[in-house]
């Protein structure tokens, strides 16, 4: 199986801070990278796919990019809706799987 | 509007057995792709199975063999078949629609728990 590995863990950051989240992957997945977003008792909601694609309806201070093996999610100003958990997923090959994923706190 | 309704979870003892059910609406059910993913108490997200628009399933393997995914394109409902549970199987089940592999939409969850 292919292994997602984010970093951070966790961010403690205010609003208006960029924010950048790395993925790797254990191996190539070219762009089947998606990005996820999940507040407590929620479930996840797409941001990105396609590593860059942005899903509709989300703002656009959130991007992605990378292809192969390294991947990033930046959100430029971050908001206060954006204290959240996010995740990478790998759909290049089943298993899909996903990185453990980065907590988003306020400072 | 796309609308994804879990239901069927509940308490199961070890080594029993469980079927999970997922009503869609708001979009073409027979033409997506769906996935099963759960989320284990306090923990991260964990692919468990998906299946194609054509039928074809994969699991995640800690489920092979296990757990049995389907869909039912005349009543839009995709299933999850569970056996042979265990305290490793507690989590909230999410069902989702796959766009071109990623999962754009999800519904609220259905939590199971295994404990006797």
């Amino acid at each position: 199986a292919i292994r997602m590995t984010q970093s951070p863990s966790s961010f403690s950051g205010s609003t208006g801070d960029r924010v950048t989240i790395t993925c790797r992957a254990s191996q190539g997945i070219s762009s089947y990278l998606a990005w996820y977003q999940q507040k407590p008792g929620k479930a996840p909601k797409l941001l990105i796919y396609g590593a860059s694609t942005l899903q509709s309806g989300v703002p656009s201070r959130f991007s992605g990019s990378g292809s192969g093996t390294d991947f990033t999610l930046t959100i430029s100003c971050l908001q206060s809706e954006d204290f959240a958990t996010y995740y990478c997923q790998q759909y290049y090959s089943y298993p899909r799987t996903f990185g453990q994923g980065t907590k988003v706190e306020i400072k | 509007e796309v609308q994804l309704l879990e239901s069927g979870g509940g308490l199961v003892q070890p080594g029993g057995s469980l079927r999970l059910s997922c009503a869609a609406s708001g979009f073409t059910f027979s033409n997506h792709g769906m996935s099963w993913v759960r989320q284990a108490p306090g923990k991260g997200l964990e692919w468990v199975s998906t299946i194609t628009s054509g039928g074809s399933t994969s699991y995640a393997d800690s489920m092979k063999g296990r757990f049995t995914i389907s869909r039912d394109n005349s009543k839009n409902t995709l299933y999850v078949q569970m056996n042979s549970l265990g305290a490793e199987d507690t989590a909230v089940y999410y069902c989702a629609k796959d766009v071109q592999g990623a999962c754009d939409s999800w519904g609220q969850g259905t939590l199971v728990t295994i404990s006797s």
